[in-house]
């Protein structure tokens, strides 16, 4: 594909419940990375990758929330024991490094 | 931190206006995005730009470095420009590495036919 995708789209899960979300970058793109997006906000910055190393943490809220790009591709971003405040959107985008960030349609996590 | 402000908040306006969506920032940055967000859609990048003005369209997005401050202007205003638009500065001294950005709110953009 051309584009950011990731999966699920939508996830609902139950207070306490583990949850992984998933991002494919564009091909090539080396940054990658993690925002949070709650209902009518603006995005916050989560994390952020260079390959497969983890530059920058600084925004995970808290230390439930776990990023990873093993292979310097495909990210996933777990949220562990989740809680109703981490209903949010979760956006993930990818770009060249220091270019333009292209992003994908985002997971809706709806914590019940 | 960046402090990333918007104005105005909401907007609404009818066909074929001019509109613009201001941007305003509190320390040096290494770029400027603006953003376009459609209800329930996902992101689209507008223009990322770090001097000057760019122009896409009837889209022009300016920026003023020394007042720290840039604009998005929509010529010729049409129903499809509805939209939240965001503008996320990245930050010049990026410590780690880090090129995330910080995000302004957002302005919700409603243009009546």
């Amino acid at each position: 594909g051309a584009g950011v995708s990731q999966s699920p789209r939508y996830k609902v899960a139950k207070r306490g419940q583990d949850v992984a979300l998933r991002c494919d970058p564009i091909s090539g793109h080396v940054s990658l990375f993690w925002y949070q997006q709650a209902l009518g906000q603006g995005p916050e910055f989560l994390t952020y990758f260079q390959n497969e190393a983890q530059l920058d943490k600084s925004g995970l809220p808290s230390d439930r929330f776990f990023a990873e790009r093993p292979e310097g591709s495909v990210s996933t971003l777990k949220i562990q024991r989740t809680q109703q405040e981490d209903s949010a959107v979760y956006l993930c985008a990818s770009s060249l490094v220091g270019g333009e960030q292209f992003f994908g349609p985002g997971t809706r996590l709806t914590v019940l | 931190k960046n402090e990333v402000e918007q104005s105005p908040q909401n907007l609404t306006a009818q066909e074929g206006e001019f509109i613009t969506i201001n941007c305003s920032y509190s320390v040096g940055i290494s770029a400027l995005h603006w953003l376009q967000q459609h209800p329930g859609g996902g992101i689209v990048s507008l223009f990322m730009l770090s001097s000057g003005k760019k122009k896409h369209g009837r889209l022009i997005a300016t920026i003023n470095i020394q007042e720290k401050h840039s604009s998005l202007h929509i010529t010729a205003s049409h129903p499809r420009d509805s939209a939240v638009y965001i503008c996320a500065a990245r930050n010049s001294d990026s410590g780690g590495g880090a090129d995330g950005l910080t995000f302004g709110k957002g302005t919700h953009l409603i243009i009546q036919p």
